[in-house]
């Protein structure tokens, strides 16, 4: 069954501060692998989108990697702002006739002052 | 460019009443997609179309929901006969291509769906 797992489920870190976010997948045979912002009330925005052969892809001060032989992925967000404060989505496409999805249950990070 | 436009953004509906949330996606797209997202099960995909034809819909709950596309730049997604389950916001996202590499879904604001 295709899964995706995220860790931590929640943090709490202070501005300014780097953290990074996990993000394990069984999903088979993979096709590509986005990261996705989440504020609170709004939809999703995308932050990076990474194929198997990318092993690391940066978007600001977010840099999203990938390592498709242990299938896991992380998200760095550097020198964090108040702003990071949102939940934040790793969702999974496998290759095959649908290219289907499927979504990890998120991280939701909160960027304390 | 206007984005993803949904309408209404906040539904209040006593069960046993039908419920119809509305798209617009981004001009240019031929790709739409429908989406739920609740606490309990985080955000998952109901259904999509690729120029205006319904590819694959096996996230839909079940036969009281049901989505339609009838133009390029429109698309339903209708509930009836509503439950309180069915609370959740509801995402419609478009894309240039159905779900390959490289084409990116840019999402709607949502519809906060609340059934009593």
């Amino acid at each position: 069954k295709n899964q995706v797992e995220q860790s931590p489920q929640s943090l709490i870190i202070l501005e300014g501060k780097n953290c990074t976010l996990q993000c394990n997948y069984t999903v088979s045979p993979f096709s590509n692998l986005r990261w996705y912002k989440q504020d609170t009330g709004r939809g999703p925005v995308s932050l990076t989108i990474m194929t198997f052969s990318e092993n690391t892809k940066s978007n600001g001060r977010y840099t999203a990697t990938l390592d498709a032989d242990t299938k896991q992925s992380s998200l760095h967000i550097t020198a964090s702002q108040l702003s990071d404060s949102a939940s934040y989505i790793c969702v999974v496409s496998a290759r095959n006739a649908g290219n289907m999805l499927t979504f990890g249950g998120g991280t939701r990070l909160m960027v304390k002052p | 460019d206007a984005g993803v436009i949904q309408s209404p953004r906040h539904e209040v509906t006593e069960m046993g009443q039908e419920v119809t949330l509305r798209c617009k996606p981004i001009s240019g797209h031929n790709s739409l997609f429908w989406y739920r997202q609740t606490m309990m099960r985080g955000l998952e995909l109901l259904i999509y179309f690729n120029n205006n034809v319904p590819i694959d819909d096996s996230g839909m709950p079940e036969d009281r929901f049901s989505a339609k596309m009838p133009n390029a730049s429109f698309s339903t997604l209708k509930i009836q006969p509503s439950e309180p389950r069915d609370s959740a916001v509801y995402f419609c996202a478009s894309s240039l291509a159905a779900l390959g590499v490289g084409y990116e879904q840019y999402f709607g604001p949502g519809t906060r769906l609340t059934v009593t």
